[in-house]
């Protein structure tokens, strides 16, 4: 079937450390996978994103892991700070074969305490 | 360069009317795509147009229709509203259907009386 879950609904961290929020997808076939950050009130803010033919994406502080042997996605914030509190979506996608569709997972919660 | 901008940003409807949802593309964006969030959940995919034909649709009724313009805007358009229609109605764009990141915008908070 087709879902994306996430292994913690939700994570509480303290400022400077390191956050890692994990994500399981079930669909073998899907080529492309995205990070979103969601604060409340707005829309989902696009952090990351990551293609089937890597294994490792890097960006300001941010870094995603692919295993495509277990399906599974994780994202790594660096000295995680007070603003990086938010929903958390991982988001995958077949592309054209799948008419452009998004499918998300439930989200986690990332509460950084001061 | 402006980003994703969706209105109206609240709307009160009641059972059985018709409501019209509008979103105009990032620049340079010419793909749009719509979704539902529930309070507490992922976005659900709705429906896709690209070059004003639909792309892709989700799992939703007939009742839920769109329209892209000649200018890469779009409406989303849901008839006979229920109240489990309730929810946030989100856009994105992107610059094709492809491995491209989507962009949203802030959403239209829709709720059902």
């Amino acid at each position: 079937g087709e879902s994306v879950g996430l292994h913690l609904p939700t994570l509480s961290v303290q400022e400077g450390d390191n956050s890692i929020i994990n994500c399981a997808y079930s669909n073998s076939a899907s080529d492309y996978f995205i990070w979103y950050k969601q604060e409340s009130g707005k829309g989902p803010q696009f952090i990351i994103d990551i293609r089937s033919n890597m294994d490792k994406r890097q960006g300001q502080r941010v870094t995603v892991l692919l295993n495509k042997t277990v399906k599974h996605l994780s994202l790594q914030i660096a000295a995680t700070q007070p603003g990086d509190s938010a929903v958390y979506f991982c988001a995958e996608t077949l592309g054209r074969n799948q008419g452009g569709k998004l499918i998300f997972g439930q989200g986690t919660e990332l509460s950084v305490k001061p | 360069e402006t980003g994703v901008t969706q209105s109206p940003t609240h709307l009160i409807k009641t059972r059985g009317q018709q409501v019209t949802l509008r979103c105009s593309s990032q620049s340079g964006h010419n793909t749009v795509s719509w979704y539902q969030q529930a309070l507490g959940q992922g976005p659900q995919f709705i429906f896709q147009y690209y070059r004003e034909e639909e792309n892709g649709r989700g799992n939703f009724p007939p009742r839920f229709s769109g329209l892209q313009f000649p200018n890469y805007s779009s409406e989303l358009n849901v008839n006979a509203l229920e109240l489990d229609d309730s929810a946030l109605y989100l856009c994105a764009s992107s610059l094709d259907p492809g491995n491209q990141p989507q962009h949203f915008g802030d959403g239209t908070r829709l709720s059902i009386l």
